[in-house]
C-alpha cells in the first residue's frame, strides 16, 4: 500500500517568503506528527494531531510556524517570514493511534533550502 | 527532562564483524523506544518497538534489546547494506517522540 506522501521533495525560497509544505499520511491513520531534522540531528518534534485538531503543538519554534489538517488527513505545514535557520528537511510521519501498535511511518521529507 | 542519547556517534566496521550501538534514556512514562534506520536524502524506516524492560526482538542481522535505562541494537555479522544512521526514539507519556541524534554505520567489504 501507498505509505506517506510529501510534498515538494525540494523547496528553496528567499528569505522572508511564505512557504507551504504538505504531507499525505497512511490511509486510516489517525495521528500525524511534523518534524524537522537538522544535518547530523535527529528529528526534532514540532507538532502532533490527533485527528483534525493540534494535540501538541509545544514543538513549534515560534509564531511564524502554523500547521492544519483540516479533514483529518492531509496536513499543511506553513512556515511564514522565511529565514535562513529555518532550513532543514522537514518530516511528517503517521501512525495507527489508539491500537496498541505506535509506530511511526515516516514521509521521505521536504528539505527546505532558504536564501 | 527528557532526553535520548545515542553512541558511538560513528561506527566504521568490517562486513562480518559484529557489534552493538547503544541509546541511552531519561523519560517520564515511557511507552516505547523504537529503532530507526535511516539512509541519506531519506526518511527514518521503521524497525522495532520495544515497550518494557528485559524484552527482545529481532530481524535478520539485527536484534534490539531494553533494559530500564538503555537499549542496545546488536548487529550480527553485518553487511555493507547494513550501512545505514540508525536512530532510536522514545515515546513519553505526553505521546510525543523524542529522537537521538543517531550512530552512523559504516560497514566496509
Amino acid at each position: 500500500g501507498a505509505g506517506v506522501s510529501q510534498t515538494p521533495s525540494n523547496k528553496v525560497t528567499e528569505k522572508g517568503k511564505y512557504v507551504e509544505l504538505r504531507c499525505d499520511p497512511i490511509s486510516g491513520h489517525t495521528a500525524l506528527y511534523w518534524y524537522r531534522q537538522s544535518l547530523g540531528q535527529g528529528p526534532e518534534f514540532l507538532i502532533y494531531f490527533q485527528g483534525t485538531g493540534a494535540a501538541d503543538d509545544s514543538g513549534l519554534p515560534n509564531d511564524r510556524f502554523f500547521a492544519v489538517r483540516p479533514e483529518g488527513s492531509v496536513s499543511t505545514l506553513k512556515i511564514q517570514r522565511t529565514e535562513r535557520g529555518d532550513s532543514a528537511v522537514y518530516l511528517c510521519a503517521s501512525s495507527l493511534q489508539g491500537a496498541a501498535i505506535y509506530e511511526q511511518y515516516f514521509g521521505p521529507g521536504t528539505r527546505l533550502t532558504v536564501t | 527532562e527528557d532526553q535520548v542519547t545515542q553512541s558511538p556517534e560513528a561506527l566504521r566496521l568490517q562486513e562480518g564483524e559484529s557489534s552493538s550501538l547503544n541509546c541511552s534514556y531519561t523519560v517520564s512514562g515511557l511507552r516505547g523506544l523504537f529503532w530507526y534506520r535511516q539512509d541519506p536524502g531519506k526518511g527514518p524506516e521503521f524497525l522495532f518497538t520495544l515497550y518494557s524492560a528485559g524484552e527482545e526482538k529481532e530481524k535478520e542481522r539485527l536484534k534490539a534489546t531494553l533494559t530500564k535505562k538503555e537499549s542496545f541494537l546488536h548487529i550480527t555479522a553485518p553487511k555493507p547494506e547494513d550501512s545505514a544512521t540508525y536512530l532510536c526514539a522514545v515515546q513519553a507519556g505526553d505521546n510525543k517522540f523524542y529522537f537521538g541524534s543517531g550512530t552512523k554505520l559504516n560497514v566496509k567489504p
